[in-house]
């Protein structure tokens, strides 16, 4: 059975630091993983979505990359914004075909 | 191009009561999916469809249940409400069916069951 956690839960940190939010699956053989966030009582935004033969994607201040054999993925935000506070969710696509998600890392980036 | 669309927002029910979400997808979107979103549980998968027919389905009882109609919008109904069906319900629509390419979540609808 395929189990997400993410780590840390919770992080809070000033403006302008540069943040890894983990996420770890523990069955390697999946098709793809996507990284969204989530602003409280709302839904989710895509923010990446990498292929199980990609390492990482990039988006504007995000990176994500994407280890199978090891089961983890990383999300780097740069230069943190009070605007890039909400929860961060990863999912990955196991055989079931359909999506697990990840507890989520709950950020507060603060002025 | 318009995002996916859920109504309503918000529902309060009682309990016992029957409930029917509605979700909208992307313009040329064929499949959604539903989420099921609690505090305890995190986000669960509920059921997906495609063209018209359900594909997946979750671990959930059979009160839960949805359609697909031809201009692929989608409806989840919940019969005999109980407390903790208290939730926020999310449906996510994508081009393929199966979670392969990039899913594209509504803004919810919260249901609470008093």
């Amino acid at each position: 059975k395929q189990e997400v956690t993410q780590i840390p839960a919770a992080l809070s940190v000033p403006e302008g630091e540069n943040l890894v939010l983990n996420c770890s699956f523990t069955d390697s053989a999946i098709y793809n993983l996507q990284w969204f966030r989530q602003d409280p009582g709302k839904g989710l935004t895509s923010l990446l979505l990498i292929q199980s033969s990609q390492r990482e994607q990039t988006s504007g201040r995000l990176n994500a990359s994407l280890d199978k054999s090891s089961g983890r993925s990383t999300l780097y935000i740069a230069a943190s914004q009070p605007g890039d506070s909400a929860t961060y969710l990863c999912a990955v696509l196991h055989n079931t075909d359909k999506l697990i998600f990840g507890t989520g890392t709950r950020l507060q980036v603060f002025p | 191009k318009a995002g996916v669309t859920q109504t309503p927002r918000y529902l309060i029910k009682t309990r016992g009561q029957q409930v029917t979400l509605s979700c909208s997808p992307i313009s040329g979107h064929r499949s959604v999916s539903w989420y099921q979103q609690t505090p305890g549980q995190g986000l669960q998968f509920l059921f997906e469809y495609f063209s018209e027919t359900q594909r997946n389905k979750g671990n959930f009882p059979g009160r839960f249940s949805g359609r697909q109609f031809s201009n692929s919008r989608s409806e989840m109904n919940v019969s005999t409400l109980e407390l903790g069906d208290s939730a926020l319900y999310l449906c996510a629509s994508s081009s393929e069916p199966g979670g392969y390419t990039e899913a594209f979540f509504g803004q919810g609808t919260r249901l609470t069951v008093v």
